[in-house]
């Protein structure tokens, strides 16, 4: 069936690093990606999105190319806070002509940014 | 804007209770979903709907109930709750893709 698969964590890096998370998947078709951001206590928020191949989702400084050829969404940062340490979850959906398939969550990748 | 609201926040069951997960929406989304996320695993779905009165297994369904009678609401029922559903529930709602979930119910079965 689908799937994602992230790197597992934690992560933990120093103010100011660059932040790359793996994220792969499988799927029997061509599905819309995602990454999710859960900060402590709190549900999960959209961070970015692509729709189709070579699509590149970006928000607050956070990046991720949907790589069709190498299924891979990875997400990267150039320079991160210690505001962007949570749990950062990839996760796909399939499209279904007119309808959508559920959300399908990796397992999350916790990031800890030291001062 | 609400958005989607949970209650209660955090709950304490004695083994065998039963209690019902409140879940509301306010963006007029057909689409909404239970899930469930156990430390290191991810989010797993529970249940989910795509409009009133229609209702589906996710992939943990069992020991797990729901009903939607309206499009706003979607509660989760535990009849006989157990160690093994101690966890934190967040339900969703979706249009096209675009999920907004709730703040979690942080639920411990003792």
């Amino acid at each position: 069936g689908d799937s994602v698969t992230q790197m597992e964590g934690p992560v933990t890096l120093s103010e100011e690093a660059f932040l790359t998370i793996n994220c792969t998947y499988t799927a029997t078709g061509y599905p819309s990606l995602f990454w999710y951001v859960q900060y402590p206590g709190e549900g999960l928020q959209l961070l970015l999105k692509a729709t189709k191949a070579d699509d590149k989702g970006s928000n607050k400084g956070f990046e991720a190319t949907y790589r069709k050829e190498t299924t891979s969404f990875h997400l990267e940062k150039g320079s991160v806070q210690v505001s962007d340490s949570a749990v950062y979850f990839c996760a796909l959906i399939m499209n279904y002509g007119g309808s959508q398939g559920n959300l399908i969550f990796g397992k999350g990748t916790k990031l800890s940014v030291k001062p | 804007n609400a958005g989607v609201t949970q209650t209660p926040k955090f709950r304490i069951l004695k083994i065998g209770q039963s209690m019902t997960l409140q879940c509301t929406q306010d963006m007029n989304h057909n689409y909404m979903y239970w899930y469930r996320q156990d430390p290191g695993m991810g989010l797993k779905l529970i249940y989910y709907s795509v409009g009133a009165g229609i209702t589906d297994k996710g992939e943990v369904p069992n020991g797990y109930n729901v009903s939607r009678s309206t499009t706003e609401d979607f509660p989760l029922r535990l009849e006989l709750a157990a160690p093994s559903q101690t966890s934190v529930y967040f339900c969703a709602s979706s249009i096209w893709g675009g999920y907004t979930f709730g703040s979690g119910t942080r639920l411990t079965v003792v």
